[in-house]
């Protein structure tokens, strides 16, 4: 079993569409993330999670709104797309946010936006 | 998080030692010092990460400096597979999985 699975892998779509992004983890973790990779391959973090309350936003618009019904998903949705959305988007668990603890990460989902 | 300088590139012969340096020089007590990597096309995967003592597991070592300043991360026998950008971050107790990667070391195992 996938540790961290996220759907969908590819997305392509149009610039203005409102899509989503799901992810599970199945370790158990209380905490949840969202990370984007750009083009120029740097990965930052959008999002933390713990227990389904929102701990880290770093700036990101308000067109991104996670959303965290259990303790085992956290999805974002991204309304009006723009060109520069198009990114990779990773989705990651770890057990516990604070303290020293490995962040275990999806596979990523690629999303382009036309 | 302080911030880590990694060099840009770095090859490595099949089955001989990898040694990827990282340089850590304004680190506070409470940093730890995490090894991830990012095989292409796929997610992150930690690798190793201590405080001050050198630490080994399965898959790396880690040493870390007496002065905390600097870590060199080991890969004992590189295959073709350890082929991946390596990223040396630094990262707080506090820090709720913020990790700050940096741009990583882009290693390249040849036969």
């Amino acid at each position: 079993d996938t540790a961290v699975s996220q759907t969908p892998k590819y997305l392509v779509t149009q610039m203005g569409n409102d899509k989503s992004i799901k992810c599970e983890q199945n370790l158990g973790h209380d905490t949840m993330y969202w990370y984007k990779q750009d083009s120029k391959k740097f990965l930052k973090i959008m999002f933390s999670y713990n227990n389904k309350e929102l701990i880290i936003n770093e700036t990101v618009p308000n067109r991104f709104s996670p959303k965290s019904p259990d303790k085992a998903h956290l999805n974002l949705h991204i309304n009006s797309l723009e060109l520069g959305d198009s990114a990779v988007y990773f989705c990651a668990s770890s057990r516990t946010g604070g303290g020293a603890g490995e962040l275990f990460f999806g596979e990523g989902s690629r999303l382009t936006v036309l | 998080d302080a911030k880590t300088t990694q060099p840009t590139s770095m090859d490595c012969a099949e089955g001989r030692a990898a040694n990827l340096p990282c340089n850590h020089s304004t680190i506070s007590g409470n940093e730890y010092v995490y090894w991830y990597r990012q095989i292409h096309s796929q997610g992150p995967q930690y690798i190793i990460h201590g405080l001050k003592n050198n630490e080994t597991n399965e898959m790396a070592s880690l040493i870390i400096t007496e002065d905390r300043k600097s870590s060199t991360l080991i890969l004992p026998h590189a295959t073709l597979r350890d082929t991946a950008v390596y990223y040396c971050i630094v990262r707080g107790d506090d820090s709720w999985g913020k990790l700050q990667f940096g741009a990583g070391t882009q290693v390249v195992v040849t036969p």
